[in-house]
């Protein structure tokens, strides 16, 4: 499958907790961004690596959210201290900033769910 | 004001039907603009991008109209499988290029 692919598929955690989830883009793509999705919501843009650079955070990121993308490959999102609020679908998404129109292909997602 | 409104919907059509979906959007220096669709608890998938000539594929066309910042969507002869929510997404200008979705539009094909 060469899609974007991120696991784990599903984390159930008690309010508090840290978690760690990974993506990895289409292999030729060079950019990766994350997304967050609530219930009858469309994806919002949380923040955007080109190759190993954090370009860009949107302000839903706040301090206890931290994303790496170390070798320009898979990204991570930590959330630090998790709180009820951050329950929704996490989506990563790919893009190849030579294709036309650089459409941007997600993963299926990690739905998080505080208890 | 959102950035990307749509109609919520639901959009409730008997197959074979024609449904369109419109999108307006707020900030006039966007520059690409696309739908993808949704299926439950699914990942969104791109549909088609919309080029300001309008484009068509196969039953679905989408216009542009810069002017107005409209987006629409058609869908001809719908298919039961059509049945899932459909997010207009423009590319706002700026360095990260990220994509601002809509709502999205719930449609449902009934037999």
């Amino acid at each position: 499958d060469t899609g974007v692919s991120q696991n784990p598929r599903h984390k159930i955690t008690k309010r508090g907790q840290n978690v760690t989830f990974r993506c990895d883009p289409i292999s030729e793509h060079n950019r990766l961004y994350w997304y967050r999705q609530t219930l009858g919501q469309g994806p919002e843009f949380l923040t955007y690596f080109q190759n190993e650079a954090q370009l860009e955070k949107s302000r839903l990121l706040s301090d206890r959210f931290s994303a790496e993308r170390p070798k320009g490959s898979f990204s991570t999102l930590e959330i630090q201290r998790t709180e009820q609020g951050d329950s929704a679908m996490y989506l990563c998404a790919s893009s190849f900033d030579r294709e036309a129109n650089q459409p941007q292909h997600f993963g299926d997602g990690t739905r998080l769910s505080i208890l | 004001r959102k950035e990307v409104e749509q109609d919520p919907g639901p959009f409730n059509v008997p197959e074979g039907a024609t449904v369109a979906f419109n999108c307006t959007y707020s900030n006039s220096a966007s520059q690409s603009f696309f739908w993808y669709r949704q299926d439950c608890r699914k990942e969104p998938k791109l549909l088609m991008s919309v080029y300001s000539s309008g484009n068509e594929d196969g039953r679905f066309t989408a216009q542009l109209n810069r002017a107005s910042q409209y987006i629409s969507l058609l869908i001809r002869d719908s298919k039961l499988s059509d049945s899932a929510t459909y997010l207009c997404v423009v590319n706002i200008v700026g360095s990260a290029r990220q994509l601002t979705f809509g709502s999205g539009t719930q449609l449902t094909v009934l037999p």
